[in-house]
């Protein structure tokens, strides 16, 4: 079945610097991979999500790349903001031959963004 | 459109009893997924349920069970309470129209086994 790695588990930067978060999944069928930001006592909730017919994804300040070759994909937070900070969860989706919503999550990273 | 409601919000239990945790989705979602949340396992998948039907099953024992209703609306229930089974449960609904939606989480239970 399909494995997600994360990385880093923790992450602090300064406000106005950027954030990179790496997960590497090992199912090459994979086709959807998600990103959700936790925060303390809150529900996931989805910031970007990207399709493996696409490299690159952007939303204001957050991006995703995704690499299918070296299967890995990536979360961008530019400009950090102290309200950035929660704990960010990466995702895949394996087909596993069918119409599927099981996500298999990365371990998170509790991103702190230091005013 | 209100967001997936979960109930309760809190359970407190002892061990050896059963519990059963409710979800409604997104009205129009007809996917219903259910994970597990703690500090040392992460987010795991519980099982998934889209027209009352069960379609996918995450390594849990069986134990832990669900059901779907014609409305969408879905419950898992928990037998023979273990204190590892202390959690925060989230369900997730999405539309499913014949592929991979964004899922959206409910607040999820917390469950906790004394």
């Amino acid at each position: 079945g399909e494995n997600v790695e994360q990385h880093p588990s923790t992450l602090s930067v300064q406000e106005g610097d950027s954030a990179v978060i790496k997960c590497t999944y090992s199912d090459s069928a994979s086709n959807y991979f998600p990103w959700y930001k936790q925060e303390l006592g809150k529900r996931p909730q989805l910031i970007i999500d990207i399709r493996s017919n696409v490299g690159e994804k952007k939303d204001q300040r957050i991006a995703v790349t995704l690499n299918k070759t070296a299967k890995h994909f990536s979360l961008h937070i530019t400009e950090t903001q102290p309200e950035d900070s929660a704990v960010y969860f990466c995702a895949a989706i394996s087909p596993e031959g069918g119409a599927t919503n099981k996500l298999i999550f990365g371990t998170g990273t509790l991103l702190a963004v230091q005013p | 459109k209100a967001g997936v409601t979960q109930t309760p919000r809190y359970l407190i239990k002892t061990r050896g009893q059963q519990v059963t945790l409710s979800c409604s989705p997104i009205s129009g979602h007809r996917s219903v997924s259910w994970y597990q949340q703690t500090p040392g396992q992460g987010l795991q998948f519980l099982f998934e349920y889209f027209s009352e039907t069960q379609r996918n099953k995450g390594n849990f024992p069986g134990r832990f069970s669900g059901r779907q209703f014609s409305n969408s609306r879905s419950e898992m229930n928990v037998s023979t309470l273990e204190l590892g089974d202390s959690a925060l449960y989230l369900c997730a609904s999405s539309t499913n129209r014949g592929k991979t939606d964004t899922q959206y989480f409910g607040p999820g239970t917390r469950l906790t086994v004394l």
